[in-house]
């Protein structure tokens, strides 16, 4: 399995900007970096997916650097709502069927002080 | 609507039952999962279905034995139940190049 690498903890204030990073260097040409996050007493929750491409949606935006060897999860405005731990992921898909295996790591805790 | 559900939230049995957790999807998804969440927080994929076939069982038990009826259930069946079986057991929803959904989880204690 393709494995990332995340910082176990970060803190972020209140309506400031978070950067999350991840390192994949063994990251293979077509796989996927998927980012999914886990709320307190809950399941992991999509948050954002991408390929080679900087990605926006409405929860998050995803950098993928060049070499695809890296890439940051960025939270732009983050919320006391957003303390959870978040996991940096490569889609392995086993099957034809499209069968996701999603190696989860140990993820980064994020604090959010009021 | 919850997306995924999964029944009962807790469960509280002691060594040697057998035990089933339920899971319901209503995404209308093909492909159905079971993840263990262990003590030290590592979530780990357990079995794959997709349309009521086994598609990926990753080295759990015999003990364990999943149950697809239909495609919008998964339910697993946990035989002969040991202390390390305690976990917290998540179900999740998903097809091709789309994003996993997880249920909330069971919380299952053995004493």
């Amino acid at each position: 399995d393709a494995k990332t690498t995340q910082p176990n903890s970060m803190e972020s204030n209140e309506e400031e900007p978070v950067h999350l990073p991840c390192n994949h260097s063994t990251i293979s040409g077509t796989d996927y970096i998927h980012w999914y996050r886990q709320l307190p007493s809950q399941g992991p929750e999509y948050v954002i997916h991408g390929l080679t491409s900087n990605v926006n949606n409405r929860m998050a935006s995803l950098a993928i650097a060049e070499d695809r060897k890296s890439s940051t999860l960025i939270l732009h405005r983050a919320t006391l709502r957003d303390a959870a731990v978040y996991y940096c992921i490569l889609r392995d898909v086993v099957s034809n069927f499209g069968n996701e295996k999603l190696t989860f790591g140990t993820g980064t805790r994020l604090t959010i002080i009021p | 609507d919850t997306a995924v559900s999964q029944t009962p939230k807790y469960l509280v049995t002691q060594m040697g039952n057998d035990k089933s957790i339920k899971c319901e999807q209503n995404l209308g998804h093909d492909t159905m999962y079971w993840y263990k969440q262990d003590s030290k927080k590592f979530l780990k994929i357990m079995f794959s279905y997709n349309n009521k076939e086994l598609i990926i069982n990753e080295t759990v038990p015999n003990r364990f034995s999943p149950k697809s009826p239909d495609k919008a259930h998964l339910n697993l069946h946990i035989n002969s139940l040991e202390l390390g079986d305690s976990a917290v057991y998540f179900c999740g929803a998903g097809r091709y190049n789309s994003p996993l959904h997880f249920g909330n989880g069971t919380r299952l204690t053995v004493t």
